[in-house]
């Protein structure tokens, strides 16, 4: 089975440009979850869906940022206009259920750098 | 709210045993889950305890006492390939982690 597949790998673009990241979840998972990694903050969560509709979008940091699944098999990370300070590495993951014996599969993670 | 605290560095040499502690506050718990992650690498799933005890996968262990609000991974016969950090993690009430800052272990010959 395939994993959970984002692109870009890495994202290097200059300050007030758009940038999106994409994630395939695992077929299947009815959990998708972005996170963003960080030296300074750890793994935090931003936003997850469940079913496709956005659950708990209080991880987001400012409007700046916003998340849409369309349907089941993608979702999409916007932020409009970067800043340096979105620099980090961001993860999407998917599980099967919420239940704590279901693990969260992540993707290789998209790292990102705004110039 | 909740938050959890690991320490945030370890050292230990190859084949030795290394515990690695996770003290956790939640408004509600609902189980406490290992992520290891290499450098580089995105986080991949351990083990999980839901209940008080010791649950064993090869080489790697993990212990939760709910009572103490506490719990750790155990890994023994350290090899190199173990050098990564590890993230203990407890389940909100809708299904999302919140992970700890995590542990870096280096495993030395």
């Amino acid at each position: 089975d395939a994993g959970v597949i984002q692109s870009p790998r890495h994202e290097v673009t200059e300050m007030g440009q758009e940038v999106t990241l994409r994630c395939k979840p695992i077929s299947g998972h009815d959990y998708l979850f972005w996170y963003r990694q960080t030296m300074m903050r750890g793994l935090e969560l931003l936003i997850y869906f469940n079913n496709n509709v956005p659950i708990d979008d209080s991880g987001m940091p400012e409007d700046r940022f916003s998340a849409k699944m369309p349907n089941a098999s993608f979702s999409t990370l916007k932020i409009q206009p970067s800043e340096p300070r979105d620099s980090a590495v961001y993860f999407c993951a998917s599980s099967f259920g919420r239940g704590i014996n279901q693990p969260q599969h992540f993707g290789d993670g998209t790292r990102l750098s705004i110039l | 709210g909740q938050s959890l605290e690991q320490p945030s560095e370890v050292t230990a040499v190859e084949g030795a045993i290394v515990q690695i502690n996770c003290t956790y506050q939640t408004s509600g718990f609902y189980g406490l889950s290992w992520y290891q992650q290499h450098d580089g690498g995105a986080p991949t799933f351990l083990s999980y305890n839901a209940l008080d005890g010791l649950e064993e996968t090869g080489r790697f262990s993990s212990f939760l006492s709910r009572s103490d609000s506490y719990g750790y991974l155990l890994l023994q016969e350290l090899q190199m390939k173990d050098s990564a950090s590890y993230f203990c993690a407890v389940r909100g009430s809708q299904g999302n982690l919140i992970f700890g800052k995590g542990t870096k272990l280096s495993v030395k010959p």
